[in-house]
């Protein structure tokens, strides 16, 4: 059973671009968490989608946007690039009934 | 604000010694408490789940949860240079909710 899958697993960018990074669910899962992951911060989420639809959003400005697709594929863009996006972010995927999550392995971002 | 809270470390201990990680959590209702290891450089993995007061073992490690003092508790036995890892405790509020996490407590297991 193929895990959660993250793309790019690396990007270099430049202060005020802009990046997408993908996601895709095991194979049955629906929902679909985005967490950023910084040393001084630690895990912060940022929203989750189920079906299509935003079902939670965390504490970040509307730079970071996403949005999920009907095979439950979901993208994540931030816009407007700052130093501080710098970070590890981290998809998880998980089904109704079993509350506990599968964390892809992550999206290294490194903006300069 | 719901808040996961734990010590940072390091937490040292010899191989074969008990480890003893510590989690507190601020909202009083929360259902569902986990545990996820993470690896220098890898992502997080689930090694334990626990969702009602009271002990849950699974080979070498034992989660506890007390909810009147909003406390979880993992414990590793027999602990081996390769259980070397950060640990984060997770808290799911409510059903539908996402998880927040702890930073994150550093394990290392001398040999």
């Amino acid at each position: 059973k193929a895990g959660v899958t993250q793309t790019p697993r690396y990007l270099i960018k430049t202060r005020g671009q802009q990046v997408t990074l993908s996601c895709s669910p095991i194979s049955g899962h629906r929902s679909v968490s985005w967490y950023q992951q910084t040393p001084g911060q630690g895990l912060q989420f940022l929203f989750e989608y189920f079906s299509e639809t935003q079902r939670n959003k965390g504490n970040f400005p509307g730079r970071f946007s996403g949005r999920q697709f009907s095979n439950s594929r979901s993208e994540m863009n931030v816009s407007t690039l700052e130093l501080g996006d710098s970070a590890l972010y981290l998809c998880a995927s998980s089904t109704p009934g079993a509350y506990g999550y599968t964390f892809g392995s992550g999206t290294r971002l490194t903006v300069v | 604000q719901k808040e996961v809270e734990q010590n940072s470390g390091p937490l040292s201990v010899p191989e074969g010694a008990i480890a003893s990680l510590n989690c507190t959590y601020s909202d009083r209702g929360s259902q569902s408490f986990f545990w996820y290891r993470q690896y220098s450089g890898k992502s997080p993995e689930l090694i334990m789940s626990i969702y009602s007061n009271g002990d849950k073992e699974d080979g070498r490690f034992t989660a506890q949860l007390n909810k009147a003092s909003q406390y979880v508790s993992l414990l590793i036995r027999d602990s081996q240079p390769s259980d070397s890892a950060t640990y984060l405790c997770a808290v799911n509020p409510q059903a539908g909710t996402a998880l927040i996490f702890g930073k994150g407590t550093t394990l290392s297991v001398s040999s």
